[in-house]
């Protein structure tokens, strides 16, 4: 059963307009989310993460939503630039996870190819 | 040298070999994890490693074989694998329960012939 799910495998959008991608989760459980990019022969790197405490977070051109209800994130990157192109994975947790313990357990989704054109 | 390194970055292998992936951090960070990446999947966790103490085996098959000499190395000794173990496997670290996010090494493209 698989908790985090990436229902678009590829999104390809114009540079400078939005690209939005969206991640969907069924465990109730999970408190903090997370975003990764991963480049071809690189390991993924943390773009922004999310408290469930929050419904938006915003890091530059970089804004992730969180609908608890609807147990739905996304991820808005405006302006889109072609650097911007690679696979974003989301990822979540128990916040229970935090507070005193020495290790984490995140649940990743099996990823998103976004393609930014010139 | 910073961040995760993962030796080697490619690696084919037959059924019946014995090999080893190695990860190394430098970071200070405290837990260290495996992970599974295969074509159109979720990044699958195998093991975690806390404090060089194993604490998650997500049902990994014995061909698949961690260890954690410390706390800055993390090997993953494979033998008598099968093809579809052929997966890019990526290594990170965290510090706790990472919550700003694991640092990954750039994986080991595995191919078992």
């Amino acid at each position: 059963d698989q908790q985090v799910k990436q229902n678009s495998p590829s999104l390809s959008v114009q540079e400078g307009r939005i690209s939005i991608l969206n991640c969907d989760y069924t465990n109730s459980m999970f408190d903090y989310f997370l975003w990764y990019k991963k480049y071809p022969a690189e390991g993924p790197t943390f773009l922004i993460s999310i408290s469930s405490i929050k419904d938006k977070n915003e890091d530059g051109r970089f804004t992730v939503f969180l609908n608890k209800s609807a147990k739905h994130l996304s991820l808005h990157i405006v302006p889109s630039q072609p650097g911007d192109s690679a696979v974003y994975f989301c990822a979540a947790t128990p916040l229970a996870n935090a507070g005193g313990t020495s290790y984490g357990k995140l649940t990743f989704g099996q990823g998103t190819i976004l393609t930014v054109h010139p | 040298e910073t961040g995760v390194t993962q030796t080697p970055r490619h690696l084919v292998m037959g059924m019946t070999n014995k090999k080893s992936l190695k990860c190394e951090q430098h970071l200070g960070h405290n837990a260290m994890y495996w992970y599974k990446q295969s074509a159109k999947k979720p990044l699958e966790l195998m093991f975690v490693y806390s404090l060089e103490e194993r604490v998650e085996n997500n049902s990994v098959p014995s061909r698949f074989s961690p260890e954690c000499p410390n706390s800055s190395h993390l090997f993953l000794h494979l033998h008598t694998l099968q093809p579809e173990d052929s997966a890019l496997y990526l290594c990170a670290s965290s510090q706790d329960w990472g919550g700003y996010g694991y640092t990954f090494g750039s994986g080991t493209r595995l191919t078992v012939v």
